[in-house]
């Protein structure tokens, strides 16, 4: 069971606009900040989003992160077969003393 | 550019202790300015942080593990170490080198090695 909750598939046809949700705690999401990684099948995962809702050099801005009270939210739009991944949520929880991490989202695109 | 290897025996028998090493190129793991770190993913299922390690050998680890784990650094050959003792089967898992953002032990990931699958079986 892990620490953050995300869920565990979505799907949307090419073009349209996915979400993906992280939910978590006062001592995780609510007060540290939150990335998300996108795994594609076979290989490791990469870092598309930091502190919420910057996105490294290189990660187009179809992609974006999004943060309110103790809840997280990845937004793809202009979906792709090429997004088809596992996409993680991950922070810090400073009651366990941990780096946590959500149990991945499959994204589908039909 | 920044790369990590890992590198480990790819196989390891019950109760004995897994050694895995990363290798660092384009980077250091004597700079001060950043954390370096060990997640590990089981097959089908989810990321579980091991631990960071800082290059003054200074290391967090994740709860679940404590006890069973110890990170190392070797700054002379850029390269850092994992040795998880006891090992089960629930250890059976791709192990990702990775480096954190800053020099904070709770930074995001933002370099991954390619991982290495560490099978426990006899």
């Amino acid at each position: 069971q892990s620490v953050l909750t995300q869920p565990p598939s979505v799907s949307a046809a090419p073009g349209q606009k996915v979400t993906i949700s992280c939910s978590g705690s006062t001592s995780n999401i609510g007060n540290n900040y939150v990335s998300w990684y996108q795994q594609l099948p076979g290989t490791a995962p990469k870092l598309l989003i930091y502190d919420n809702d910057e996105r490294p050099s290189g990660i187009p801005d179809r992609f974006s992160g999004s943060k309110s009270g103790t809840s997280a939210t990845l937004g793809i739009t202009g979906l792709q077969t090429g997004d088809e991944a596992n996409y993680y949520c991950g922070t810090r929880d400073s009651r366990l003393s941990a780096v946590v991490f959500g149990g991945g989202t499959t994204l589908t695109v039909l | 550019q920044l790369q990590l290897q890992e590198s480990g025996p790819g196989l390891v028998k019950p109760s004995e202790t897994l050694s895995l090493t990363c290798i660092v190129s384009g980077g250091s793991t004597s700079s001060s300015n950043y954390y370096w770190g060990w997640i590990r993913q089981p097959p089908g299922k989810g990321l579980e942080w091991i631990g960071s390690i800082y290059y003054s050998g200074s290391t967090y680890y994740n709860p679940s593990l404590r006890g069973r784990v110890t990170i190392s650094v070797d700054t002379s050959n850029n390269q850092f170490s994992l040795k998880l003792s006891s090992v089960t089967a629930a250890d059976t898992a791709v192990y990702y080198c990775a480096r954190l953002a800053d020099s904070t032990w709770f930074a995001y990931f933002q370099y991954w090695g390619q991982g290495t699958l560490i099978a426990v079986s006899s």
